[in-house]
């Protein structure tokens, strides 16, 4: 199994650009988490999800969006790229209740 | 609002010597809480949770509702225990700003 597969690992955006962080599973877990993760400051988590077609937000949702239209995909949208989106971004999934699986992290920088 | 504080952001020990993580907590409900671990270029991985109630790699937490704390601890520390540390609390799973640990020889 591969787990949880994130997409592209780098990138650097100019401000106004937008991008799309892709996130795959293939655990067939139903929650889905885009976590950022800046220096010093932990994880926040950005949005989840509880299953195909159901997302909220989480503590820092301005500036993105996501869809699930699948249990495996749970693209992270940008829509105008800012510096302060320079991040490292985790994409995560379980089962209810069960352990964090990660992704391997997307390191965004915005010029 | 669930929060999770974790005050230490950097902690150095001597291998051999005990080491303490701390983790506090506030949630209304009956709280589930986790350890996480992510090592030198490798990725976020579970390290214990509170329910299992088990030992990993020598580190135990016991939860402590009248303190509502969660602290991680190993008697004896070794240098692969270097990493960043995050306590964890289920509820839209937040996460504490982490402590980067490093055990010198």
């Amino acid at each position: 199994n591969a787990g949880v597969t994130q997409t592209p690992k780098f990138r650097i955006l100019k401000i106004g650009q937008s991008m799309t962080l892709q996130c795959t599973q293939d655990m067939n877990h139903n929650y889905m988490y885009w976590y950022r993760q800046d220096p010093g400051m932990g994880l926040k988590l950005i949005y989840y999800s509880v299953g195909a077609g159901i997302t909220d937000k989480g503590e820092v949702p301005n500036g993105y969006n996501v869809s699930r239209s699948t249990t495996e995909d749970f693209p992270l949208r940008l829509e105008l790229a800012a510096p302060s989106q320079t991040s490292v971004y985790f994409c995560a999934s379980n089962a209810l209740g069960e352990k964090l699986f990660f992704g391997s992290g997307t390191q965004l920088s915005v010029l | 609002a669930q929060r999770v504080t974790q005050p230490e952001k950097l902690l150095s020990v001597f291998k051999g010597a005990p080491v303490e993580l701390k983790c506090n907590y506030s949630y209304s409900g009956s709280p589930e809480l986790f350890w996480y671990v992510q090592y030198s270029r490798q990725r976020l991985q579970l390290l214990l949770r509170h329910i299992s109630r088990e030992s990993i790699k020598g580190f135990t937490a016991d939860l402590n509702k009248g303190e509502t704390s969660f602290h991680l601890k190993k008697p004896f520390a070794q240098e692969e225990d270097s990493a960043m540390y995050y306590c964890a609390l289920d509820y839209k799973l937040s996460f504490g700003a982490g402590t980067t640990v490093t055990v010198r020889a």
